[in-house]
C-alpha cells in the first residue's frame, strides 16, 4: 500500500472535466515538490505535470496540477478517449530520503 | 531529442546479480542540470524508485533496496548501469531508466526508457 493515496479509478465523458486526488503528508506532498505521470498499457510513464502545476513543453494545458497542504490533485479537461490511461502521482518522502509514487489511477473516458 | 535505451539479460535466476545499462542517446549524461534513474514497476509494488547517479558518480538509493543496489556511470559511452544482487522472485518487474531532475525536495523523471522487463526465475 502506497504511502501517496489515489483513487483506484475516475471515469467521466467526452468533453466533460475529471479529477485525480493524491493525498499524502507532512512528509511528504507538503513539503515537497508533486509530479504527475500518464501511463499507456504496455507503455512507459510519461511527465504530465512537475514542481506541482508546471507543464513540459508539449503537454496540452488541458492538464493542469495544483497542491494544498498534503495533497494535489491533477485536472483534465475536454476529455477525450485517448486519455483512457493509469495516472500517478509522486514526490519525495522525507522522513525515509526516497521517491515514492501513488498506487495509480485508472481513467476511464465513458 | 533526448532518448534512453535499457538493456539486459530478461531472466535472471534466483540469488544472482541483475545487470542493466542504459544508454543515453540525443543529448550528454554529463549533463550538470540533470541525475540518471532508475524505476521499477511490478503488479505487486507499482512504480517503485531504485536509485539514481549524477554524472560525477554521487548516487541516491531507495532504502529499501541500498543493501543490494548499486547504480555507476560511464560518461565516456553515455551510459549509466544498474546491478541488483542476490535477486529473488520479487524482483521480477519491468525495468526503467529515465532522466531525473534532481532529487530532494523536487524531482521528476522524463524522458523514460521503454522498460525492460527482467524475470527472475529458475
Amino acid at each position: 500500500q502506497s504511502v501517496l493515496t489515489q483513487p483506484p479509478s475516475v471515469s467521466a465523458a467526452p468533453g466533460q472535466k475529471v479529477t485525480i486526488s493524491c493525498s499524502g503528508s507532512t512528509s511528504n506532498i507538503g513539503n515537497n515538490y508533486v509530479s504527475w505521470y500518464r501511463q499507456f498499457p504496455g507503455t512507459a510513464p510519461k511527465l504530465l505535470i512537475y514542481d506541482n502545476n508546471k507543464r513540459p513543453s508539449g503537454i496540452p494545458d488541458r492538464f493542469s496540477g495544483s497542491k494544498s497542504g498534503t495533497s494535489a490533485t491533477l485536472g483534465i479537461t475536454g476529455l477525450q478517449t485517448g486519455d483512457e490511461a493509469d495516472y500517478y502521482c509522486a514526490t519525495w518522502e522525507s522522513s525515509l530520503s526516497t521517491v515514492i509514487f501513488g498506487g495509480g489511477t485508472k481513467l476511464t473516458v465513458l | 531529442q533526448l532518448q534512453l535505451q535499457e538493456s539486459g539479460p530478461g531472466l535472471v535466476k534466483p540469488s544472482e546479480t541483475l545487470s542493466l545499462t542504459c544508454t543515453v542517446s540525443g543529448g550528454s549524461i554529463s549533463s550538470s542540470s540533470y541525475h540518471w534513474g532508475w524505476i521499477r514497476q511490478s503488479p505487486e509494488k507499482g512504480l517503485e524508485w531504485i536509485g539514481t547517479i549524477y554524472y560525477s558518480g554521487t548516487t541516491y538509493y531507495n532504502p529499501s533496496l541500498k543493501s543490494r543496489v548499486t547504480v555507476s556511470v560511464d560518461t565516456s559511452k553515455n551510459q549509466f548501469s544498474l546491478k541488483v544482487t542476490s535477486v529473488t522472485a520479487t524482483d521480477t518487474a519491468v525495468y526503467y531508466c529515465a532522466r531525473q531532475s534532481t532529487v530532494v525536495v523536487t524531482n521528476w523523471f522524463a524522458p523514460w526508457g521503454q522498460g525492460t522487463l527482467v524475470t527472475v526465475s529458475s
